[in-house]
């Protein structure tokens, strides 16, 4: 069955700090891969995809994300977070770019 | 970027009356839009995929009657929750890909919280 796990459902860091947050799919070709941030009440803003070629993306805020096939993950990861960082976020995966299918989600809390 | 706008943001309800989200694309057009739900706490999951001039696909499990779907332009598309129930407070969000830039992600609206009382 396809789905995507996100190990941690709430992690806490101090600003400055580095971060990962872990992401795992199961699905049966390369899926289109997403990071996807969403403050409190809000929609959703993309972080970052993956779709071909270099496996270490870039995506905004400073995030990044490396897709490793050989361990079905997409994991994000950032040097250093900002107090503005907290919010909830989610991996996705795809077939392409429709008909996503989300992780649960990993609160972030980031303290001063 | 491309922008999708949902409206209203929020809604209350009293249970059994019906209520109308709308999802906009406002700077693009999209053939195809889709309808997200989302618990308290919990991830996003796929209700039905809205396709302009013609029938809604809805996923395993979405009630097609509970839920209509209308995707009458290239623009806009609305979700009815008919018969609200307090069951079906959530947090809905639309997303939209854009008919001309196929190879891009779909681009989300800031979504609905629907509470039913």
């Amino acid at each position: 069955a396809q789905s995507v796990t996100q190990p941690d459902i709430h992690i806490t860091v101090s600003e400055g700090a580095s971060l990962e947050l872990r992401c795992n799919y199961s699905y049966g070709a390369t899926p289109y891969l997403f990071w996807y941030v969403q403050s409190p009440g809000q929609g959703l803003q993309l972080l970052l995809k993956y779709f071909s070629g270099d496996t270490l993306v870039q995506g905004i805020k400073g995030f990044e994300a490396e897709f490793k096939r050989s361990q079905s993950s997409f994991n994000l990861r950032k040097p250093s977070v900002h107090w503005s960082d907290a919010a909830e976020y989610f991996c996705a995966v795809g077939p392409n770019t429709d008909k996503l299918i989300f992780g649960t989600g990993t609160r972030l809390q980031v303290f001063p | 970027g491309a922008v999708v706008s949902q409206h209203p943001s929020w809604v209350i309800c009293k249970s059994g009356t019906s209520v109308k989200i709308e999802c906009r694309s406002l700077d693009f057009q999209a053939t195809t839009m889709f309808w997200y739900r989302q618990f308290p706490k919990q991830s996003l999951m796929l209700m039905a995929t809205s396709n302009e001039g013609s029938k809604a696909t809805y996923e395993q499990g979405v009630e097609k009657d509970k839920f209509l779907i209308n995707h009458a332009s290239l623009t806009l598309s609305t979700l009815t929750v008919t018969s609200a129930h307090p069951e079906d407070s959530s947090f809905y969000i639309c997303s939209a890909r854009d008919l001309v830039r196929l190879n891009t992600e779909a681009f989300f609206g800031q979504g609905t919280r629907l509470t039913v009382v």
